[in-house]
């Protein structure tokens, strides 16, 4: 099975500046025959499910702001808030669907 | 617009079997293509788990850590699906979501709001 890591565990950053979690696969989740990455991000507030962010590595979900992106391929990615928000507080998730599926431990995010 | 809801009970005993429903609302179990629902659980204070999923054609795939004990079906007549987990423990008292599994993509794109399951005598 896939091991999923992040890191930092948890980061705390001014507001308005950036926020950077990544996350490492213990093998490749980039599929050659379409080149994609099976990977996603989602974000989790206190007391609600998981909201996903992006999926196929770097795809935006619907209505996720543009200062959310995802980058990466293979085994590493990144997870960037450009510009943190008081609203971005949160424990944010990759998980691999590359076959089976599993969610990375979680980074907490907050305010400096 | 996409609803799903967990059910169930709220107290199991240790070695017995949890069984939870997960209605949904906006979509069918009996859709075509890749979508379907996922299974998720996360203890009180701590990350996610992924426990398996069943498609809409009726395809399943499970955590193999926990494959022999988790069963996940659907009922066409109700419009749910179905999570059973046989011999739970108490270290697995955690809040379990189901979510829709979106078509060609493995992300989950709508959640339920969970049930917290406590497993305790």
């Amino acid at each position: 099975d896939i091991v999923m890591t992040q890191s930092p565990d948890s980061l705390a950053v001014s507001l308005g500046e950036r926020a950077t979690i990544n996350c490492k696969t213990s093998q490749s989740v980039l599929y050659t025959s379409n080149n994609k990455n099976y990977l996603g991000w989602y974000q989790q507030k206190p007391g609600q499910p998981p909201k996903l962010l992006i999926y196929w590595a770097s795809t935006r979900e619907s209505g996720v702001p543009d200062r959310f992106s995802g980058s990466g391929s293979g085994t590493d990615f990144t997870l960037t808030i450009s510009s943190l928000q008081a609203e971005d507080v949160a424990v944010y998730y990759c998980q691999h669907y590359f076959g089976t599926f599993a969610f990375g431990p979680g980074t907490k995010v907050d305010i400096k | 617009q996409i609803t799903l809801k967990e059910s169930g009970p709220t107290l199991v005993k240790p070695t017995q079997t949890l069984t939870l429903t997960c209605t949904l609302s906006g979509l069918s179990v009996s859709s075509s293509g890749a979508g379907g629902v996922g299974w998720i659980r996360q203890p009180p204070g701590k990350g996610l788990e992924w426990l398996g999923n069943i498609y809409w054609d009726d395809a399943k795939t499970y955590n193999s850590s926990l494959k022999s004990r988790v069963t996940i079906t659907k009922d066409t007549s109700k419009n749910h699906v179905v999570l059973t987990m046989t011999n739970m423990d108490p270290v697995e008292t955690a809040t379990y979501y189901c979510a829709h599994r979106m078509s060609d993509v493995g992300t989950y794109d709508h959640w339920g709001q969970g049930i917290l399951v406590t497993v305790s005598s």
